[in-house]
């Protein structure tokens, strides 16, 4: 069962625009994370917001967390070619991290 | 260099063949996963490890085993009963319960493909 559920599933957009990514998740939480994967490659986490955390930020990242909503944004600032890949977000009891579908997103140069 | 390194990278079995992924780490530590994935999709977890010679059935553990004899260690075999088995493997380590269960690091995973 997938515990997160991204949304948009794709995303297009220009270098230098900004890009956000929605995600809402079912069950509590300690920590929700953002991971990034390339296209065939393993994934890269980029950052995790803790439940008693409403925002965090990480160079050009934005990561917001909503626990009454159920849902985190990731907000990519000013976005460059090299941005473009999928990006998860991951929660869940324990170590037992349960993912989303991802969204792709697509920076043209 | 300190990470987590599979083989192959890349992997054909005939169908009724039990094929063995291989999973190391050398990042000390103590929880290790294994997670598939199927194209456009999100991962799902397979099985997980907490600590050596102990692990758990994630998600879809049906037609896979694993063993977890040695820490760094976490090799997953995929047996014939597996019957949709093309799909890419990701293993995956993090401190587990001793550093609360913090940021997972990843393989770089092995393709799968059933001829």
């Amino acid at each position: 069962s997938q515990q997160g559920e991204e949304d948009p599933q794709a995303l297009s957009i220009q270098e230098g625009e900004n890009a956000t990514m929605n995600c809402s998740y079912k069950t509590s939480i300690n920590n929700l994370q953002w991971y990034r994967q390339n296209s065939g490659r393993g994934l890269v986490h980029l950052i995790l917001i803790r439940s008693n955390e409403r925002e965090k930020h990480s160079g050009r990242l934005r990561v917001t967390l909503d626990t009454s909503k159920k849902s985190s944004s990731l907000l990519i600032t000013a976005s460059r070619a090299a941005d473009t890949a999928s990006y998860f977000c991951a929660s869940g009891p324990g170590g037992k991290l349960i993912f989303g579908q991802g969204t792709e997103l697509s920076v043209k140069p | 260099d300190g990470g987590i390194t599979q083989s192959p990278k890349y992997l054909f079995r005939k169908e009724g063949q039990n094929v063995t992924l291989s999973c190391e780490q050398n990042l000390n530590h103590d929880a290790m996963y294994w997670y598939r994935q199927d194209p456009g999709q999100g991962l799902r977890l397979i099985y997980y490890s907490q600590i050596v010679n102990d692990f758990q059935k994630g998600d879809i553990a049906e037609g896979y085993s694993v063993s977890r004899e040695k820490k760094e260690s976490f090799p997953l075999t995929v047996t014939s009963a597996q019957k949709n088995p093309t799909a890419f493997y990701l293993c995956a380590s993090n401190q587990g319960a001793s550093g609360r269960y913090n940021e997972q690091f990843f393989g770089p995973g092995t393709r799968l493909t059933v001829l």
